[in-house]
């Protein structure tokens, strides 16, 4: 399978705990997304790498998030300090330069901070 | 503010007829939109997109419109399939930026 892979797919950790979700995407995908899904809402955008460059973050990404794309590959989101409200589905997506807006997604992690 | 917003949480079509997903949007800075399916326990799948210079765009049994007077976007499947019981996402992209906005999504039940 050479679709975009997010490792782990659940995490359940207690409040106040550090978590680090990983995605790899299609290989030779020089674009990379991370987004987050709560229950009901659409993905909510986080962060945009373009090779190992992170070009974009929302505002709405606190001082506690931070994602991370070494060698253009693989790519790590670390959430700090968990609060209960980090609670969501973490979402990666992928896609190439040149086929334009057509993202590939994981299948997600789905966090839960007790 | 939900700058993308999908008004019908669900919507349900018997097999075979038309199912119409409809989308609105306030920002008339994106410039590019797309639809995305999602099934349970999976992440949402690319099915068709449309840049804000065009009105229509076709692919196989999917059609999206977007009039641009009314900031409003349509996702038309013909005929409906069981298989396309799934949650709808329409997105746009904020033009010049990387950003894509979601809606809310709706659920679609085709009934076989």
């Amino acid at each position: 399978d050479t679709g975009v892979s997010q490792n782990p797919r659940h995490k359940i950790t207690k409040r106040g705990q550090n978590v680090t979700f990983r995605c790899d995407p299609i290989s030779e995908h020089n674009r990379l997304y991370w987004y987050r899904q709560t229950l009901g809402q659409g993905p909510e955008f986080l962060t945009y790498f373009q090779n190992e460059a992170q070009l974009e973050k929302s505002r709405l990404l606190s001082d506690r998030f931070s994602a991370e794309r070494p060698k253009g590959s693989f790519s790590t989101l670390e959430i700090q300090r968990t609060e209960q409200g980090d609670s969501a589905m973490y979402l990666c997506a992928s896609s190439l330069l040149t086929t334009g807006t057509s993202n590939t997604f994981g299948s997600g992690t789905r966090l839960t901070v007790v | 503010d939900q700058q993308v917003k999908q008004n019908s949480p669900s919507l349900s079509v018997q097999e075979g007829r038309i199912s119409i997903l409809n989308c609105d949007y306030t920002n008339s800075m994106f410039d590019y939109f797309l639809w995305y399916k999602k099934y349970p326990a999976e992440g949402p799948t690319f099915l068709i997109s449309i840049s804000s210079i065009k009105d229509k765009n076709e692919d196989g049994r999917f059609t999206v419109f977007l009039n641009k007077s009314a900031k409003h976007l349509s996702l038309h499947i013909v005929p409906s399939q069981p298989g396309d019981s799934a949650v709808y996402f329409c997105a746009a992209r904020l033009s010049g930026t990387y950003k894509y906005i979601f809606g809310t999504g709706t659920r679609l039940k085709v009934l076989a």
